[in-house]
């Protein structure tokens, strides 16, 4: 059992390129979130997502974009990069409402 | 949104020794209180949770406590070996999907 996949591991952009943050999940989970994780700062939450079709902002979602076709996959677009989005991504997602997140391995972004 | 503060944010115990690790918060309809362990290069991982209807949970060397009316919550960790080093997260809920997130404890084990 996969649980939560992210691709890539790692990545390295230049100011205003774009990229696709990938993940999927094989839990046939409803909700599906995006955190980044900045030391000091704990894991913040960029957007969620309650179901296929349905996307919604969290706490920092400027410079983000989602989606959500399907009930696996779950991708985040940086549209023009930032060196401020320098950090480390994690999907995650939950079968239920109260019940615990399951978390991938996280993707490090540096933004030079 | 909700808030929760986290302390201390590191913490340095001998092996075996004891640790906690405490949370509070403000929003009295929290009702769902995890915590997740986090080890170098991997995402956090779920290690005990409870609810508001309980007041304590164990788990072997892992247990946490919940004060709903002084609105704080503790891990504590018995007997600590090395592989207990980690970073640990505390987060509360809702009601709903989301959880907010204490900023983190980095505890080291030192043998």
């Amino acid at each position: 059992n996969a649980g939560v996949t992210q691709t890539p591991k790692f990545q390295v952009l230049k100011t205003g390129q774009s990229m696709t943050l990938q993940c999927a999940q094989d839990m046939n989970h409803e909700y599906m979130s995006w955190y980044r994780q900045d030391p000091g700062m704990g894991l913040r939450l960029i957007h969620y997502s309650v179901g296929a079709g349905i996307t919604d902002q969290g706490e920092v979602p400027n410079g983000y974009n989602v989606s959500r076709s399907t009930t696996e996959d779950f991708p985040l677009r940086l549209l023009s990069a930032a060196p401020s989005q320098t950090s480390v991504y994690f999907c995650a997602s939950s079968r239920v409402e109260g019940s615990p997140l399951h978390f991938g391995n996280g993707t490090r972004l540096t933004v030079t | 949104g909700e808030n929760v503060e986290q302390h201390p944010s590191t913490l340095s115990v001998q092996e075996g020794d004891s640790a906690v690790i405490k949370c509070t918060y403000s929003d009295s309809a929290s009702n769902y209180f995890p915590w997740y362990k986090q080890e170098l290069g991997k995402g956090p991982q779920l290690i005990i949770d409870i609810r508001s209807n309980v007041g304590e949970k164990k788990d072997q060397r892992i247990a946490v406590t919940l004060n709903k009316t002084a609105k704080h919550f503790s891990l504590h960790i018995t007997e600590t070996q090395p592989e207990d080093s980690a970073v640990y997260f505390c987060a509360l809920g809702a009601g709903s999907y989301q959880l907010t997130f204490g900023k983190g404890t980095k505890l080291s084990v030192i043998p």
